[in-house]
C-alpha cells in the first residue's frame, strides 16, 4: 500500500514563526498535493507539484510556499506563520495525470498562538 | 467556478439500513469522480473512483454510480454497520486540474 507520511501530527508554534511542514511518500508518485482543512469550508488547496522542482499554487497560496527538490518528498513553508493559519494541513499523493487517485497522509493539526 | 454540494450534511441511521450520499457537480466536463472517507482528525481514504466513461464502481458494500448529464453521483452503503461512521465527501476532477471537494456528509449509524 502506499504511504504517505507526515512528519508532524499535532504542532503547535508562535506567530511570526517560520513553521516547515514535511510530506514523504514511498511510492514514487509524481503528483503531490497540500491541502488545509476547515469546518465549514472543507478541503482547500494550497499547492501542487505534478514533478520535482515544479509548482503550481492551488486556490489559496497567499501566506505559503513549497519545495520539492525530491520526487518523493514535499515541503509547506509558512514563511511568517499568523493565527489563522490554525488549520489541519493534509498532504495527498497520486501516481501521474493518467491515474489520479488520491494518498492521503494522516495530516498535521497545527496551532498558531 | 465549478462547485461540488453533498446533501444532507449530516446522517443519522441504524445499524442495518442501506443509505444514499448524494453528490452534485456544476459541469459536465468531468475526468473523474472520487469518494473518499475521513475519521475525525484523520486523514482521507480512498474509497472508489469513477472515470468519466464509467457509470459505477463497486467495492464490498460500497457502490458508486456516476450520471455525467445530470452532474450527480450517488454513494450506496449496503446493511449499515456502526464502524461506517465517519465523513464521507466526494471530489470532482477535470482533465489536467486538481480535484475538487465537497465539504462531505456526516454519517451515524447507531447499533
Amino acid at each position: 500500500d502506499v504511504k504517505v507520511t507526515q512528519s508532524s501530527r499535532y504542532l503547535v508554534k508562535r506567530t511570526g514563526e517560520k513553521v516547515f511542514l514535511e510530506c514523504v511518500q514511498d511510492m514514487d508518485h509524481e503528483n503531490m498535493f497540500w491541502y488545509r482543512q476547515d469546518p465549514g469550508l472543507g478541503l482547500r488547496l494550497i499547492y501542487f507539484s505534478y514533478d520535482v522542482k515544479m509548482k503550481e499554487k492551488g486556490d489559496i497560496p497567499e501566506g505559503y510556499s513549497v519545495s520539492r527538490e525530491k520526487k518523493e518528498r514535499f515541503s509547506l513553508i509558512l514563511e511568517s506563520a499568523s493565527t489563522n493559519q490554525t488549520s489541519m494541513y493534509l498532504c495527498a499523493s497520486s501516481l501521474n495525470r493518467l491515474n489520479e487517485k488520491l494518498f492521503f497522509g494522516s495530516g498535521t493539526q497545527l496551532s498558531v498562538l | 467556478k465549478q462547485e461540488v454540494t453533498q446533501i444532507p450534511a449530516a446522517l443519522s441511521v441504524p445499524e442495518g439500513e442501506n443509505l444514499v450520499l448524494n453528490c452534485s457537480f456544476t459541469d459536465s466536463a468531468i475526468y473523474n469522480l472520487q469518494w473518499f472517507r475521513q475519521d475525525p482528525g484523520k486523514g482521507l481514504t480512498s474509497l472508489l473512483l469513477i472515470q468519466s466513461s464509467q457509470r459505477e464502481q463497486t467495492s464490498g458494500r460500497l457502490n458508486a454510480s456516476l450520471d455525467k448529464s445530470s452532474g450527480r453521483s450517488t454513494l450506496y452503503i449496503a446493511a449499515s454497520q456502526p464502524g461506517d461512521s465517519a465523513t464521507y465527501l466526494c471530489a470532482f476532477q477535470e482533465a489536467g486540474t486538481a480535484l475538487i471537494f465537497g465539504k462531505g456528509t456526516t454519517l451515524s449509524v447507531s447499533s
